[in-house]
């Protein structure tokens, strides 16, 4: 699976969008970009996923560049309940044998601010 | 409806003993993985379950550890002769299993947080 690089950490005050980059310079042509979350303490939560086109949903958007080398996840209107580790990954997805496991970098630790 | 559950929340316990974590996937759901996540990392995978197929083991990182999922449901994840190293949050998720479909998302449980003296 392609590597993805994303900024150790990010401030966003609340009410405001948050914006979320990540970078997979290596992607290939059949591998998704998912995005999840994980709140303190608790285990990580899907939030979204796509492959080429954007993507919205009740949680947030997924902005994928036309290249595909990079992507930006969007909380259109952040909540202290939004401070949360946020982690890219990438990875092939589809029918045929074996596991899909998901791997998980250091993510993005996004602070929502009063 | 219930998620993903696991026991014990909280394990403590001293180098050299046997542990058992377990996992209560969502009804339904046929696959089943093992994450284990250290202190300020991402998770890290351990094994996978699907259906009766032979587990993906290819995590797992030694011998010491082993899992079990008894009737396609409920999973075991042991650790024989815990050492410090494995003093880790072990996170257990499920999601159903379409060959061919879109994404089935992974539910994820609360972790076991386990401590090695």
């Amino acid at each position: 699976d392609a590597k993805t690089t994303q900024p150790p950490s990010m401030d966003c005050a609340e009410g405001r969008a948050a914006n979320l980059p990540c970078n997979h310079s290596t992607i290939s042509g059949n591998e998704y970009v998912y995005w999840y979350r994980q709140i303190h303490s608790q285990g990580p939560q899907y939030i979204i996923h796509g492959l080429k086109n954007n993507e919205t949903n009740e949680m947030a958007s997924l902005i994928i560049t036309e290249d595909r080398k990079s992507s930006t996840l969007i909380l259109p209107h952040a909540t202290l309940r939004d401070t949360a580790v946020y982690y890219c990954i990438v990875r092939v997805d589809g029918s045929g044998a074996g596991s899909y496991q998901l791997t998980f970098g250091k993510g993005t630790k996004l602070s929502v601010i009063p | 409806g219930a998620g993903v559950s696991q026991s014990p929340s909280n394990k403590v316990t001293e180098k050299g003993k046997d542990v058992e974590l377990r996992c209560d996937p969502i009804s339904g759901h046929t696959a089943l993985y093992w994450y284990r996540q250290s202190l300020g990392q991402g998770l890290e995978f351990l094994i996978y379950f699907q259906g009766n197929s032979a587990p993906d083991k290819s995590g797992l990182p030694s011998d010491r550890f082993s899992a079990e999922r008894t009737g396609g449901s409920v999973s075991t994840l042991t650790i024989q002769r815990t050492q410090q190293e494995d003093s880790a949050v072990y996170l257990c998720a499920s999601s159903l299993f379409w060959q061919g479909s879109s994404y089935n998302e992974q539910f994820f449980g609360p972790g076991t947080r386990l401590t090695v003296l």
